[in-house]
């Protein structure tokens, strides 16, 4: 079935880097935007960025501008997001979600992954 | 940048009720406005993109409307599992969530 599975969360010292992976199955996932959300706890829903299908393009939130990266690998199925000097307020559960079509609506979510930014 | 403004922020209704959320938009984003449901611990549903269209599978008791800089977002017979976090998303630039409007019954 069509399916993104998030990983790479865990607890990581303000400062420190971590790489998030979204695996993709069940559709064609060159062929489709990906975008990252993510949700600090007992907040709201926040974008962070989208990657078009075929890498070209890349935009960010201001928020994560200059630290956060996303890239793809389309042979691997495989979507990325590289956090560097994280800050305890990007505490949150981080979501991959895939874009439909022309109307950049999320259809498709992962699981999410758990990010804690402690010392 | 885009800010949207829901309202209200949190409603309590009862089984069968007709429960309206609004969105309203800091500026002009035509019909580029889609709404999804989180239940607690779940990633977010897509109910309603472009403003007025159903995703597939959605019930017919969910429905959106409105374009510019006002929406609206509709339940007409309130169910108990349509409790939940409902968030409106704009997408004319880049993308912003409103901030939510947690339902209860």
């Amino acid at each position: 079935q069509v399916q993104l599975v998030e990983s790479g969360g865990g607890v990581v010292q303000p400062g420190r880097s971590l790489r998030l992976s979204c695996a993709a199955s069940g559709f064609i996932f060159s062929n489709y935007g990906m975008h990252w959300v993510r949700q600090g706890p007992g907040k709201g829903l926040e974008w962070l960025a989208v990657i078009w299908y075929d890498g070209s393009k890349k935009y960010y939130a201001d928020s994560v501008q200059g630290r956060f990266s996303t890239s793809r690998d389309n042979s691997r199925n495989t979507l990325y997001l590289q956090m560097n000097r994280l800050r305890v307020e990007d505490t949150a559960v981080y979501y991959c979600a895939r874009r439909k079509g022309s109307a950049a609506a999320f259809d498709i979510w992962g699981q999410g992954t758990l990010v804690t930014v402690s010392s | 940048d885009i800010q949207l403004t829901q309202s209200p922020s949190s409603l309590s209704a009862s089984v069968g009720d007709r429960v309206t959320i609004t969105c309203q938009a800091s500026q002009d984003i035509s019909k580029y406005l889609n709404w999804y449901q989180q239940k607690p611990g779940k990633a977010p549903k897509l109910l309603i993109y472009d403003a007025s269209n159903l995703e597939t599978g959605v019930p017919s008791r969910f429905s959106g409307s409105g374009s510019g800089t006002h929406f609206s977002f509709t339940i007409t017979s309130l169910q108990p599992e349509d409790i939940g976090t409902y968030y409106c998303q704009q997408y004319d630039t880049l993308i912003t969530f409103g901030q939510g409007t947690r339902l209860e019954i």
